[in-house]
């Protein structure tokens, strides 16, 4: 079973649609994450949700919104596209009990949007 | 600021010994953490330093100086699987996790 999944894995729209992109997590974790990773190879932080509530919510346009319905979704939803949204969008995992590593991240395979 | 710098690119030949260095600077410190990433997949996590020393681990080894602010990773043996991006990601105060650019490491034979 994969761990963290994320669908779509590859997305390209036009720029002014809106998409979402889901990812869902089998680990048991508490937190999750999206993360953007874009052309210069830097991972950025987006948000991160603790058992459902934002913790989370760095400089990131209002286009940008999440919804966590459970510990163990963290989906992504992107209005009105631009070019500079096109990247890699990586989801993640971490746990936070005693027998888990704090900071150890579990990453969804990304998904990587092409904006037209 | 908070800030992680590690070379962009080294290259390294099969079966030989590579040192990736990375120097950080972060609000507090919480750990030290070594991830590897293949062109087109999800980096996965190679290394967790804390304390000073060097932590082995099979083939991969992880270093830290606190007082430096400086870690870095040593691959022995390559493999041409070792062909990926190694990032280096520092983690703050707030347990939140600073991350470098990545350094890529082509293997020749």
């Amino acid at each position: 079973d994969t761990a963290v999944s994320q669908t779509p894995k590859y997305l390209v729209t036009q720029m002014g649609n809106d998409k979402s992109i889901k990812c869902e997590q089998n680990l048991g974790h508490d937190t999750m994450y999206w993360y953007k990773q874009d052309s210069k190879k830097f991972l950025k932080i987006m948000f991160s949700y603790n058992n459902k509530e934002l913790i989370i919510n760095e400089t990131v346009p209002n286009r940008f919104s999440p919804k966590s319905p459970d510990k163990a979704h963290l989906n992504l939803h992107i209005n009105s596209l631009e070019l500079g949204d096109s990247a890699v969008y990586f989801c993640a995992s971490s746990g936070n009990g005693p027998s888990q590593r704090t900071g150890e991240l579990f990453f969804g395979e990304g998904s990587r949007l092409t904006v037209l | 600021g908070q800030n992680i710098d590690q070379p962009t690119e080294m290259t390294a030949t099969e079966g030989a010994i590579v040192q990736i260095n990375c120097t950080y600077q972060t609000s507090g410190f919480n750990g030290l953490f070594w991830y590897q990433q293949h062109a087109g997949e999800a980096p996965t996590f190679l290394s967790y330093n804390v304390l000073d020393g060097l932590e082995e681990k099979g083939r991969f080894s992880s270093f830290l100086s606190r007082s430096k602010g400086y870690s870095y990773l040593l691959l022995k043996e390559l493999q041409m699987k070792d062909s990926a991006s190694y990032l280096c990601a520092g983690m703050d105060s707030n347990y939140q996790l600073i991350w470098g650019a990545g350094t890529k490491l082509i293997i020749k034979p």
